[in-house]
């Protein structure tokens, strides 16, 4: 069974650094990756999905990295605003893709950017 | 574009009725749509995939006949939680697939007294 672990649980940084989330996943067969973001009580928001094939995606200030054969993938977050403060979860999609299978999610990195 | 909708966002009922959550495709058709659950500090889990025109499938330890979902039309997805109980108080959330992409609707919050 997939687990998706993500690292730290919890963040809390000075506005304007640069930081880095983690997530790992203990099976590699995966069709794509996906990272998101949740704000309270929201629904999900889409930041950037890196397929099996790939090693990273890139949008404005953020850029997702995925290792597949070690199970891994970063997200990198550069000059950080208050806005960014949130929920940020990784999930992966299982399978060979065609069909439609869920996805497999973290339990998030609450980060909090403050001003 | 791709946006998807929920109805009702917050719902309170009382134990044992029957509390019905809409989840639509607004722009956009979508032949599988997913369920997923969320606690309190917890991640989503994945409860079912909808698909249009036939049954859904249950993920393991997810009952069908108290998760009834029906998904009459390419853009709308219904779960309906029957006979609900406190511990089914969560937030429930679903999603649309578009090519390799799946687009989330804003969540509904259920609370069963």
């Amino acid at each position: 069974k997939q687990e998706v672990t993500q690292i730290p649980a919890a963040l809390s940084v000075p506005e304007g650094e640069n930081l880095v989330l983690n997530c790992s996943f203990t099976d590699s067969a995966i069709y794509n990756l996906q990272w998101f973001r949740q704000d309270p009580g929201k629904g999900l928001t889409s930041l950037l999905l890196i397929q099996s094939s790939q090693r990273e995606q890139t949008s404005g200030r953020l850029n997702a990295s995925l290792d597949k054969s070690s199970g891994r993938s970063t997200l990198y977050i550069a000059a950080s605003q208050p806005g960014d403060s949130a929920t940020y979860l990784c999930a992966v999609r299982r399978g060979s893709g065609g069909g439609a299978d869920g996805l497999t999610f973290g339990k998030g990195t609450h980060l909090i950017i403050q001003p | 574009g791709a946006v998807v909708s929920q109805h009702p966002s917050r719902v309170i009922c009382k134990s044992g009725t029957s509390v019905k959550i809409e989840c639509r495709s607004l722009d956009f058709q979508a032949t599988t749509m997913f369920w997923y659950r969320q606690f309190p500090k917890q991640s989503l889990m994945l409860m079912a995939t909808s698909n249009e025109g036939s049954k859904a499938t249950y993920e393991q330890g997810v009952e069908k006949d108290k998760f009834l979902i029906n998904h009459a039309s390419l853009t709308l997805s219904t779960l309906t939680v029957t006979s609900a109980h406190p511990e089914d108080s969560s937030f429930y959330i679903c999603s649309a697939r578009l090519l390799e992409s799946q687009y989330f609707g804003p969540g509904t919050r259920l609370t069963v007294l």
